[in-house]
């Protein structure tokens, strides 16, 4: 059975960096597409981005200048980046496993980990 | 972007209903449509993609209709595991965008 689970801090401060890593259990990280989803009381579910394992990456352009994603598939990890954040930021992040063409649907989540923005 | 509108946002029903919720999408996506569950806590949970095709391990109650910019999940016979919030996502292009969501409430 494949796990996802989320790993980082969970407050940052505004125009910070907010840095989260995913590490992948019961299943290899090759041959599937990986994603970073984030859910807001005000936004509801928003798609960050997703990584190939070859290292191509897809981004939503409403972030595209501020995040990046990262995989390592030696650690069986992919991570996020996401620059100057503010409160707009705060949100849970899921990490999820993306599987058929173009990593359409997301099979297997992590359980999320809530980020707060804030001094 | 491809916006997606769900509705209805909230739903009350009990142990039993029968349910139908709709997403539309703002332009044409063929059949590239997914339905998510989410409950507080837990792993969001994939039921459907492609429209119609049941995920994995999830109840024959779900069902999911539709084409091209109208769509629907179903859920005949609620049972109590049901009530959670439901999202559909669009993957014609990117970025794959949800709607903002249902809440399934127990009535």
């Amino acid at each position: 059975q494949v796990q996802l689970q989320e790993s980082g801090p969970g407050l940052v401060k505004p125009s910070e960096t907010l840095s989260l890593t995913c590490t992948v259990s019961g299943g290899a990280i090759t041959s599937y597409y990986w994603s970073w989803i984030r859910h807001s009381p005000g936004k509801g579910l928003e798609w960050i981005g997703n990584i190939y394992y070859s290292g191509s990456t897809n981004y939503n352009p409403s972030l595209k200048s501020r995040v990046s994603i990262s995989i390592d598939t030696s650690k069986n990890q992919f991570s996020l980046k996401l620059t100057s954040v503010t409160a707009a930021d705060t949100a849970i992040y899921y990490c999820a496993r993306a599987v058929g063409y173009n990593g359409s649907r997301n099979d297997y989540w992590g359980r999320g980990t809530l980020v707060t923005v804030s001094s | 972007d491809i916006q997606m509108t769900q509705s209805p946002s909230s739903v009350s029903a009990s142990v039993g209903d029968t349910v139908t919720i709709t997403c539309r999408a703002s332009q044409r996506i063929s059949s590239w449509l997914a339905w998510y569950q989410l409950k507080p806590g837990k792993a969001p949970k994939l039921l459907m993609y492609s429209t119609s095709v049941l995920q994995e391990g999830v109840p024959s109650r779900f069902s999911g209709s539709g084409s091209e910019t109208d769509f629907t999940l179903t859920i005949s016979s609620l049972q109590p595991d049901d009530f959670a919030t439901y999202f559909c996502q669009q993957a014609y292009s990117f970025p794959h965008t949800f709607g903002q969501g249902t809440k399934l409430e127990m009535k």
